[in-house]
């Protein structure tokens, strides 16, 4: 069975940058796409981007300045990088699997909470 | 990009009741649509996906239907464990957008 695991800093100083790992248990993750996805509290999920095992991304528009994906495969990885944070970054941040037969997410991590704030 | 709109935002319900929640995408996109359950403090989970097909181990009270641009997605007999937030998600050439969400609540 397929496990995901965010992890990273609960806590972030404003216009500091944020690193997030999502490790990946009970599959390769070659061959997936795979994105972060976030909630800000009590509101809707909003795809950050997407990147694919080769190393091959892209990033929401609305974030594509201060995003960067990457991937280990060494390490059975997938990181976020995100940049020049503001409150509005305060969300839970997850990765998501992209099903190898169609493209919806059937896997999830638990999600990680960041809470941007001096 | 495609927006998704989904409708209504809120929906009160008793045990019982036939449910069904509305997603319209601004573009056509075939049958690319998944739908998820939220409970609170929880990872959305995959309940239908390219519209109409149920993913394993979800009760089969759930259903999807629609392509192009209007989707919807029905309860048929709304149990207690069902009063969570639904979400759409389309997908169109590498781009994943979801719709705002519909809270089902107990009436």
């Amino acid at each position: 069975q397929v496990q995901l695991l965010e992890s990273g800093p609960g806590l972030v100083k404003p216009s500091e940058t944020l690193s997030l790992t999502c490790t990946v248990s009970g599959d390769a993750i070659s061959s997936y796409y795979w994105n972060w996805i976030r909630q800000p509290p009590g509101k809707g999920l909003e795809c950050i981007g997407y990147i694919y095992y080769t190393g091959s991304s892209n990033y929401n528009p609305s974030l594509k300045s201060r995003v960067t994906m990457s991937v280990d495969t060494s390490r059975n990885q997938v990181s976020l990088r995100l940049t020049s944070l503001t409150a509005a970054d305060t969300a839970v941040y997850y990765c998501a699997r992209v099903s190898a037969s169609g493209w919806y997410f059937d896997n999830w991590g638990q999600g990680t909470l960041v809470i941007v704030s001096s | 990009d495609i927006q998704m709109t989904q409708s209504p935002s809120t929906l009160s319900a008793s045990v019982g009741d036939r449910v069904t929640i509305t997603c319209r995408a601004s573009q056509n996109i075939a049958s690319w649509l998944a739908w998820y359950q939220q409970k609170p403090g929880r990872a959305p989970n995959l309940l239908i996906y390219k519209a109409s097909n149920l993913e394993s181990g979800v009760p089969s009270r759930f259903s999807g239907s629609g392509s192009g641009t209007e989707f919807t997605l029905t309860i048929s007999s709304l149990q207690s464990d069902d009063f969570a937030t639904y979400y759409c998600q389309q997908y169109n050439s590498y781009s994943w957008t979801f719709g705002q969400g519909t809270k089902v609540e107990i009436k």
